[in-house]
């Protein structure tokens, strides 16, 4: 079947723009995760979606950073006035739940550019 | 606060060679450890994780808890390893994954 899908690929725009990125979950997956790569680091955690419980949003590095999942479906990464440093690989992940021993399916990411 | 280190950013070794990714972790509690693989134009993927004692693609990783460890092992490289390697560990009864900053491999004819 497929798998996790995001969009747009890639994402130009100037600073102090408002950005969406979308993140399409496997089916059937009812945890989702966002994280981000910044060029020659590792991923860093940004925010969970776990079914219908608040989300964990203890990784967004700031109040411009936010994000939404309509129920188990879809979710959005809202990122507004954005900074030259939000430059990165964003990456939505989803797994079957939230317990650790469930591995996380990875998108292709969203490469957003902040000139 | 957990963190995950991989020492080497670039490894090179030739075909047929042995190769070592070395990952050490920071941890006071029981983790659950994994490494993650990306191919050149392809998306992260997990390669292994500690609990299922597994080979996968010739790698094996074991869990030294002594030297707070995970080091990846194939004994003889392929050109099809040359790819980014990722270490990532989850806290007990967590569920975000921390990961390294990552290992290039290449590995060379």
């Amino acid at each position: 079947g497929a798998g996790v899908s995001q969009s747009p690929s890639n994402k130009v725009t100037e600073k102090g723009k408002d950005v969406e990125l979308r993140c399409d979950p496997i089916s059937g997956h009812t945890a989702l995760y966002w994280y981000r790569q910044r060029l020659g680091q590792g991923l860093e955690f940004l925010i969970y979606f776990q079914g219908n419980s608040a989300p964990d949003k203890s990784g967004l590095p700031s109040d411009r950073f936010s994000a939404e999942r309509t129920g188990e479906s879809v979710s959005t990464l809202t990122i507004q006035r954005t900074q030259q440093e939000d430059s990165a690989v964003y990456l939505c992940a989803s797994s079957v739940t939230g317990a650790g021993s469930y591995e996380q399916y990875f998108g292709p990411g969203t490469r957003l550019t902040v000139t | 606060a957990q963190r995950v280190t991989q020492p080497e950013k670039l490894l090179s070794v030739f075909k047929g060679a042995p190769v070592e990714l070395k990952c050490n972790y920071s941890y006071s509690g029981s983790p659950e450890l994994f490494w993650y693989v990306q191919y050149s134009r392809q998306r992260l993927q997990l390669l292994l994780r500690h609990i299922s004692r597994e080979s996968i693609k010739g790698f094996t990783a074991d869990l030294n808890k002594g030297e707070t460890s995970f080091h990846l092992k194939k004994p003889f490289a392929q050109e099809e390893d040359s790819a980014m390697y990722y270490c990532a560990l989850i806290r007990s009864n967590d569920y975000k994954l921390s990961f390294g900053a990552g290992t290039t491999v290449t590995v060379r004819a």
